[in-house]
């Protein structure tokens, strides 16, 4: 059974903090990882994608993805109320494989 | 442009009754997706067209019943649902398929009766 696994959360930081989303995932053949943003009663967006080794930055976010260790994780930076949201972490099945799996998602509160 | 488009954003029908759902996207994407998601749940694949044909059924009974009439369009049929059906149906698109960025619609809440 292939998993991908959050911290259960929920997760709450001070404005202004780092928050940090973390995701591990059970399938090595997984190449690539996104990290979606749902808003309560909205849809998923896509926020942030990784598939090297290494850390990835846009903007106040930086991804990071480790595939020793089948560990990606989110940092947000500077972290606004309206970051506040689930972060669902998913990973492709490799392949030719069209799935994503998804995380149960970790609830970000960002108190102001 | 990454914009899906979905219709309609809110769906109320009974247990006897036939609706479509339908999703566009003007991307030039060759695979498109239904998901369903209940509350506090993540998305939870149901099909997967690629190239217009249906690439991949996750046991989907036949109460829902996809169709692909162009590479821009995307339906999913309804019939005979059951309260239980009651979630949030996302339509998503990428490029291509093997995990490829898949960007998704808003959604058509669906409330079975």
């Amino acid at each position: 059974q292939k998993e991908v696994e959050q911290n259960s959360g929920p997760l709450s930081v001070p404005e202004g903090a780092i928050a940090s989303l973390n995701c591990t995932y059970s399938d090595r053949g997984s190449q690539s990882f996104f990290w979606y943003r749902q808003y309560s009663g909205k849809s998923p967006e896509l926020i942030m994608f990784i598939y090297s080794n290494g850390d990835k930055e846009d903007g106040r976010f930086t991804a990071q993805l480790n595939k020793a260790s089948q560990y990606v994780s989110l940092l947000i930076r500077d972290s606004q109320p309206s970051d506040s949201a689930t972060y669902l972490c998913a990973g492709d099945s490799g392949g030719s494989n069209y799935k994503l799996t998804f995380g149960k998602g970790t609830l970000l509160t960002v108190n102001p | 442009d990454t914009e899906v488009t979905q219709t309609p954003k809110h769906l109320v029908m009974g247990m006897t009754n036939k609706k479509s759902l339908k999703c566009e996207q003007h991307m030039g994407h060759r695979a498109m997706y239904w998901y369903k998601q209940k509350a506090k749940k993540p998305p939870e694949l149901m099909f997967v067209y690629s190239y217009e044909k249906l690439s991949i059924n996750e046991s989907v009974p036949s109460r829902f019943s996809p169709e692909c009439p162009n590479s821009s369009l995307l339906n999913l049929h309804l019939h005979a649902l059951q309260p239980e059906d009651s979630a949030l149906y996302l339509c998503a698109s990428s490029q291509e398929a093997r995990g490829r960025k898949q960007f998704f619609g808003p959604g058509t809440r669906l409330t079975v009766l």
